[in-house]
């Protein structure tokens, strides 16, 4: 299917185990994104990737680990999870250029216990 | 740097009425500005954009915005509100002159319509 998708959609894991967020998208955009949504908080940019082997750290990196070897996909490992890593977990994707708009997937609910 | 606030955490309006979402922002030059919705359960989705040009942008579902430089505004209008467009909102800004791909986002603001 054409767009952005997320696997899992939902995930309970328990602390200090790792875990892995898939992000795929049909359009070959550039960029990618990974935010978390937290009440009160709203959205907060993880890290981002300009290319395929090209990532940055964003906002809240710590904890968290990217890779991009192929321009669709652009996985998030939590590798050892907190229970402050409980969020909603936000992929997305835009062309290159400062006025494109940012396309999202439909988000992974993960609950650390 | 740039930042956007959306002062308002809910909007409370009756179905029919106009509705108004705020978003004011602040940046080195001239911005690009964006307005998301986010229904339950879902991700974001694009709803209009500022760029250049006509100060008032009209976009998906009905809604529409006004960009004010004076104000450094970018307020998200509705004529006559559904309860269907009951979400959450959010606002968010480039900076043309920084040149960045990386937009902030507002906190969002939940718009909730009453039948």
């Amino acid at each position: 299917d054409a767009g952005i998708t997320q696997s899992p959609r939902y995930k309970i894991t328990e602390t200090g185990r790792q875990v892995t967020l898939m992000c795929h998208q049909t359009w070959s955009h550039s960029y990618m994104f990974w935010y978390r949504q937290d009440l009160g908080h709203g959205l907060r940019l993880i890290y981002y990737s300009a290319a395929a082997d090209i990532t940055d750290k964003g906002e809240v990196p710590d904890g968290y680990v990217v890779s991009r070897s192929k321009t669709e996909n652009f996985p998030l490992t939590l590798e050892s999870a907190t229970r402050s890593q409980t969020s909603v977990y936000f992929c997305a994707s835009s062309e290159a250029g400062t006025a494109n708009t940012q396309y999202f997937g439909p988000g992974t609910r993960l609950t650390v216990l | 740097a740039q930042s956007v606030a959306q002062p308002e955490d809910q909007v409370n309006v009756a179905e029919g009425n106009p509705l108004t979402v705020k978003c004011t922002y602040s940046v080195s030059g001239n911005p690009y500005l964006f307005w998301y919705v986010q229904y339950p359960n879902r991700g974001l989705q694009f709803l209009l954009k500022y760029i250049t040009g006509d100060n008032l942008v009209k976009g998906s579902y009905g809604f529409e915005a006004e960009f004010n430089k004076s104000q450094t505004s970018f307020h998200l209008k509705k004529p006559s509100a559904l309860v269907s467009d009951s979400a959450l909102y959010f606002c968010a800004v480039r900076d043309i002159i920084m040149g960045s791909y990386i937009p902030t986002f507002g906190r969002g603001t939940s718009l909730i319509v009453h039948p």
